[in-house]
């Protein structure tokens, strides 16, 4: 079954860089795009921003645009996902999902289980 | 803000119809989305491209679209339904919009 993993928890100061992974299988992974959307802690979803998975090609979110950087490793079926000079309000808990970018929209299915990331000092 | 609004809360009693309502005036020009997430859990995708079913996911839940509001129906609402539902569609720079949520409670 189509299955995304993602890497385990993170705790950063403000200022820092934060990298998290997500390794999909059980569908060919250049097949569909891989999208990044995160939740702040009981609050609702934020897209932040997507690659396909063929080309390398990314789309980011206006306002985090110049802090985020998705790369993808297509040996290994992973996509990564970057953010730079982190913030407290970057706290949140960061999903990636296989998105299809079809027909020109971005959607998700399915998600991975989530990765927190916790900026404090 | 968010761009597409959902009311906050909805209640219903088990074997009820429950609707939960989206609109933006972006809808008439894209498609919805819809997600449910139980507490603790990563979304899973209920409905996509208005009104479709991924496979596995029940009949009891539909969507439907008229002009700028969208509904997500749940019919013979079960006590395992409960959780935060989210619409989600795109704006016309294309950029991905969320509805806030609405939590759903199984009386």
């Amino acid at each position: 079954q189509v299955q995304l993993v993602q890497s385990g928890a993170e705790v950063r100061k403000p200022g820092a860089s934060v990298k998290v992974s997500c390794q999909a299988s059980g569908y060919t992974f250049t097949s569909q795009g891989i999208s990044w959307v995160r939740q702040a802690p009981g609050e609702g979803f934020e897209w932040v921003g997507w690659i396909s998975t063929a080309s390398g090609r990314t789309d980011y979110a206006p306002h985090l645009q110049g802090r985020v950087i998705l790369t993808t490793d297509t040996s290994t079926n992973t996509v990564y996902l970057e953010l730079q000079s982190l913030r407290s309000d970057d706290t949140a808990v960061y999903y990636c999902a296989r998105d299809p970018f079809d027909p020109g929209i971005n959607w998700f299915d399915p998600w991975g289980q989530g990765t927190l990331v916790t900026v404090s000092s | 803000s968010y761009d597409l609004t959902q009311p906050p809360s909805v209640s219903v009693s088990p074997g009820q119809t429950a609707t939960i309502l989206c609109s933006g005036d972006v809808l008439p020009k894209q498609y919805v989305f819809w997600y449910q997430q139980k507490a603790g859990q990563a979304p899973i995708l209920l409905i996509y491209k208005d009104d479709e079913r991924p496979s596995g996911i029940p009949e009891r839940f539909s969507g439907s679209t008229s002009g700028t509001t969208v509904a997500l129906t749940i019919s013979g609402v079960q006590a395992e339904d409960e959780a935060d539902y989210y619409c989600q569609s795109a704006d016309t720079s294309g950029n991905v919009v969320f509805g806030g949520g609405t939590q759903l409670t199984v009386l």
